[in-house]
């Protein structure tokens, strides 16, 4: 059964940083591209970040680039985002998804229960 | 960037009724669609991929179709339980754009 655990969530003053963590389990997890994907409270669904499986390759959203880094240890099935400079507008749930492939251009067929990141003073 | 605008922003269907939900792409996309649902408090949930192909275990009251700028969900008769938000999101490349979410309700 595939299980992915967010952790890292937290109140955070604006400027500030965070490290997410995503635990994955029962399934190869080097294998598979990973995304992040956040919601801000009572909005839509806005994509974050995203690492592919085969290559290590990452991708951002334009509203992140340059403060946010996806990473990934296949040796641990963990996937990170480094969250730095932090402003309110990233106040929001943040999920960890599982794509369905190796690759970016595959979308995710599982995610996470979410961990949420609040960026206030 | 390609920009994803989902219509009707919300709708009020009855049980049984047949509900239609569009996702326009700004620019083609092929077949890079997936449909998810999100009901109240929970996790999304992938309902299709590839514009049309059923996730596993999705009932198949659930359709998709389309290609290149214009994609349709069909929910061929509503049922209690499909209360939810639905999103489209491509994912042909960066950036996984999702739509603005149809909020559906039953009447």
């Amino acid at each position: 059964e595939v299980q992915l655990l967010e952790s890292g969530g937290g109140l955070v003053q604006p400027g500030g940083s965070l490290r997410l963590s995503c635990a994955a389990s029962g399934f190869i997890f080097s294998s598979f591209a990973m995304s992040w994907v956040r919601q801000a409270p009572g909005k839509g669904l806005e994509w974050v970040s995203g690492i592919s499986g085969t290559d290590g390759n990452t991708y951002y959203a334009e509203s992140v680039k340059g403060r946010f880094t996806i990473s990934r240890d296949n040796s641990k099935n963990t996937l990170y985002l480094q969250m730095n400079s932090l402003i309110a507008e990233d106040t929001a749930v943040f999920y960890c998804a599982k794509h369905r492939s190796g690759i970016a251009a595959s979308g995710a067929n599982y995610w996470g229960q979410g961990t949420l990141v609040t960026v206030s003073s | 960037d390609i920009q994803m605008t989902q219509s009707p922003s919300s709708l009020s269907a009855s049980v049984g009724d047949r509900v239609t939900i569009t996702c326009r792409a700004s620019q083609g996309i092929s077949n890079y669609l997936a449909w998810y649902q999100q009901k109240p408090g929970k996790v999304p949930k992938l309902l299709i991929y590839g514009a049309s192909t059923l996730q596993s275990g999705v009932p198949s009251r659930f359709s998709g179709s389309g290609s290149g700028t214009d994609f349709t969900l069909t929910i061929s008769s509503l049922q209690p339980e499909d209360v939810a938000t639905y999103y489209c999101q491509k994912y042909n490349s960066a950036p996984h754009t999702f739509g603005g979410g149809t909020k559906v309700e039953i009447k």
